[in-house]
């Protein structure tokens, strides 16, 4: 099983700064790598996926980077909107896999 | 517009079973792998199981293997989970979420997850 550990596990940063969310995994998973959020009460949120494509309507503060076993969301510039929790996920081999996840608050 | 409904969570005791249900619109459901995952009140996401788009193909989280079961009707748009013998730890909201490809992908919508609760 691909265990994927993400960090920090809380970042806590104001609106208009940069956010670096770090996601590692246990042994290369090439690209197949996909960024989520969460909010409240919510289900996931499809922001990147193939390691740095961003998904349909998201915006262009957020990007992905990286391959192999290393992996970065960035976000350029913090809305109020973006406080969450941030996931990744792996379908490079079977289990699927998650991270623990990153909480993004203020 | 793509929408994906969970149905069938509630309240059951240890060792009992539960059918879960998510219908789909808005896409052509038989194209596209479908897949459940599960999210414990206040924790993180796993991954439960996974079905291709012609059914032919299954796959399970080990903790779940050989306890729950994963099917779908493609003629009525509906992915079916199958829980038995049911543990505490089974106790999560459970998403419904859409492949991107026949065979798998990454999970591009979700439905809003039905909740199963195992308790005595």
């Amino acid at each position: 099983e691909i265990v994927l550990t993400q960090s920090p596990a809380t970042l806590s940063l104001s609106p208009g700064e940069r956010a670096t969310l770090s996601c590692r995994a246990s042994q290369s998973v090439s690209s197949y790598l996909a960024w989520y959020q969460q909010k409240p009460g919510q289900a996931p949120r499809l922001l990147i996926y193939d390691a740095s494509d961003r998904a349909t309507d998201i915006p262009a503060r957020f990007s992905g980077s990286g391959s192999g076993t290393d992996f970065t969301l960035t976000i350029s510039s913090l809305e109020p909107e973006d406080f969450a929790v941030y996931y990744c996920l792996q379908r490079s081999s079977w289990p699927i896999t998650f991270g623990q996840g990153t909480r993004l608050e203020i | 517009e793509v929408q994906l409904v969970e149905s069938g969570g509630g309240l059951v005791q240890p060792g009992e079973s539960l059918r879960l249900s998510c219908v789909a619109s808005g896409f052509t459901f038989s194209s596209f792998a479908m897949n459940w995952v599960r999210q414990t009140p206040g924790k993180g996401l796993e991954w439960v199981s996974a079905i291709t788009g012609s059914g032919d193909s299954t796959h399970y989280a080990d903790s779940v293997r050989g306890r729950f079961s994963l099917s779908r009707d493609n003629s009525k748009n509906t992915l079916y989970l199958q829980l038995n013998s049911l543990r505490a730890a089974d106790t999560a909201i459970y998403y419904c979420a859409k492949g991107t490809y026949i065979n798998g992908g990454h999970f591009d919508y979700w439905g809003q997850g039905t909740l199963v609760t195992v308790s005595s």
